[in-house]
């Protein structure tokens, strides 16, 4: 176990719907990370948080979004979902920026869009 | 530009055997490099990483080396057991002001026994 909680562990929905997808850092980290994995494709970065603030952005679609609380849970949105969405999206956490340390993945979410 | 290549894309040895998987990188302002092992169904997990102020480092089977000059970074795993099978990744970060992380494409180790 990572310490990085990600609920739901599935969902299902069809297309033009919007989903919420959460996050719990490990107790402690400031930033978290959104990837998305698609059926045999590598690690996407979507975006990062650090503390409240977003610091750094990957091919995040337009139709997705992100925030952290100041719980520093964070929630990634998704909506007008296509088909292409399907993936499993991950969370990810790390210990204070700016030094690079390791990043604890959380177990996932998998949608599925029918 | 920020891309991490990585090969092979699948690699089949027999237990006992060596495995050899490598990266490169692109941005020379990179000075982390972390190795994730991911198992089906499974979270990403670290299994080790390398800082740009040493050019290698082992843990028991595994070890990773680091050409800064070539810009590519290299995992070993030696003497393969069935349960190393797995996908595993590279990763290194962009330089500027993030540490999010670029992964390469994976590969997909198989240890047949």
């Amino acid at each position: 176990d990572s310490g990085v909680t990600q609920t739901p562990k599935h969902l299902i929905t069809a297309t033009g719907q919007r989903v919420t997808l959460r996050c719990s850092p490990r107790s402690g980290d400031l930033s978290v990370y959104w990837y998305q994995q698609s059926l045999d494709q590598g690690l996407q970065f979507l975006i990062q948080y650090y503390n409240g603030e977003e610091r750094a952005k990957g091919n995040i679609l337009e139709r997705f979004s992100a925030q952290q609380f100041p719980d520093l849970h964070s929630e990634l949105n998704l909506s007008s979902l296509e088909l292409g969405d399907s993936a499993l999206y991950f969370c990810a956490s790390s210990a204070d920026w700016p030094s690079y340390n390791e990043q604890f993945f959380g177990p996932g979410t998998r949608l599925t869009v029918l | 530009g920020e891309n991490v290549e990585q090969h092979p894309s699948t690699l089949s040895v027999q237990e006992g055997d060596s495995a050899v998987i490598k990266c490169t990188y692109s941005d020379s302002a990179s000075n982390y490099f972390p190795w994730y092992k991911q198992e089906l169904g499974k979270r990403p997990q670290l299994i080790i990483d390398i800082r740009s102020n040493v050019g290698e480092k082992k843990d028991q089977r595994i070890a990773v080396t680091l050409n800064k000059t070539a810009k590519h970074f290299s995992l070993h795993i030696t003497e393969t057991q069935p349960e190393d099978s797995a996908v595993y990744f590279c990763a290194a970060p962009p330089g500027g002001a993030t540490n999010k992380l670029i992964f390469g494409t994976g590969t997909l180790l198989a240890v047949q026994p």
